[in-house]
């Protein structure tokens, strides 16, 4: 069974402040997606990544793959209000014709105004 | 599009009782995932259909569980009987595709409680 574990669980943090999210495992995944989840609603797709050692940035959300694609993290500069949510990792299967994905069970964001 | 539209949104019923969710994914979408999300274990798949026939139903937790796709635009998720212990948020999510950059597209949930 492939686990992916996050760190860390919770997270309070001012207005303006940056921050990091870990997502660690010890199984090597084909992919790694990142998703938003807000209160009463299902987790929304931000991004996703593919190539080890792979960036991408989303305005002032920054994701990296990890070298040997087992980690990844999220970087968040300057958090608004608005980022307020459940950042959930979910790696991608191992290729062939199985590409479920595996979640972590997040981290819980809230940045106070 | 309306995105994937779950029901009920909340459910409250008795241990033992019959509890059905449904769901209706994207049109277009060939993949429907079913997930339940607690604090504890998080958010798991339970199965997945391709073009209306179930794949992988290995995160179905018990016998108590089934899901049928009777044709591509409705899905059920069944318990019964249910438990308390089934209490949490189930999800349905639709994609377009498989693979490594695919997305799923979630529904807004259904909250149930057995008491």
């Amino acid at each position: 069974t492939q686990l992916l574990e996050q760190s860390p669980q919770f997270l309070s943090i001012q207005e303006g402040e940056n921050l990091t999210v870990y997502c660690n495992s010890s199984s090597v995944f084909s992919s790694l997606q990142w998703y938003r989840q807000e209160p009463g609603e299902g987790p929304v797709l931000l991004v996703t990544v593919v190539t080890g050692g792979e960036v991408k940035k989303l305005k002032r959300l920054t994701f990296q793959f990890g070298d040997a694609r087992k980690d990844s993290s999220l970087h968040i500069t300057a958090a608004q209000p608005g980022d307020t949510g459940l950042y959930l990792c979910a790696g991608g299967g191992s290729g062939g014709s199985n590409y479920k994905l595996t979640f972590g069970k997040g981290t819980l964001l809230t940045v106070n105004p | 599009d309306a995105g994937v539209i779950q029901s009920p949104r909340h459910e409250v019923t008795e241990m033992g009782q019959e509890v059905t969710l449904r769901c209706k994914p994207i049109s277009g979408h060939d993949y429907l995932f079913w997930y339940r999300q607690t604090m504890m274990r998080g958010l798991e798949l339970l199965i997945y259909f391709n073009n209306n026939v179930p794949i992988d139903d290995s995160g179905m937790p018990e016998d108590r569980f089934s899901a049928k796709m009777p044709n591509a635009s409705f899905s059920t998720l069944k318990i019964q009987p249910s438990e308390p212990r089934d209490s949490a948020v189930y999800f349905c999510a639709s994609s377009p595709l498989m693979g490594p950059a695919a997305k799923q597209y979630f529904g807004p949930g259904t909250r149930l409680t057995v008491t």
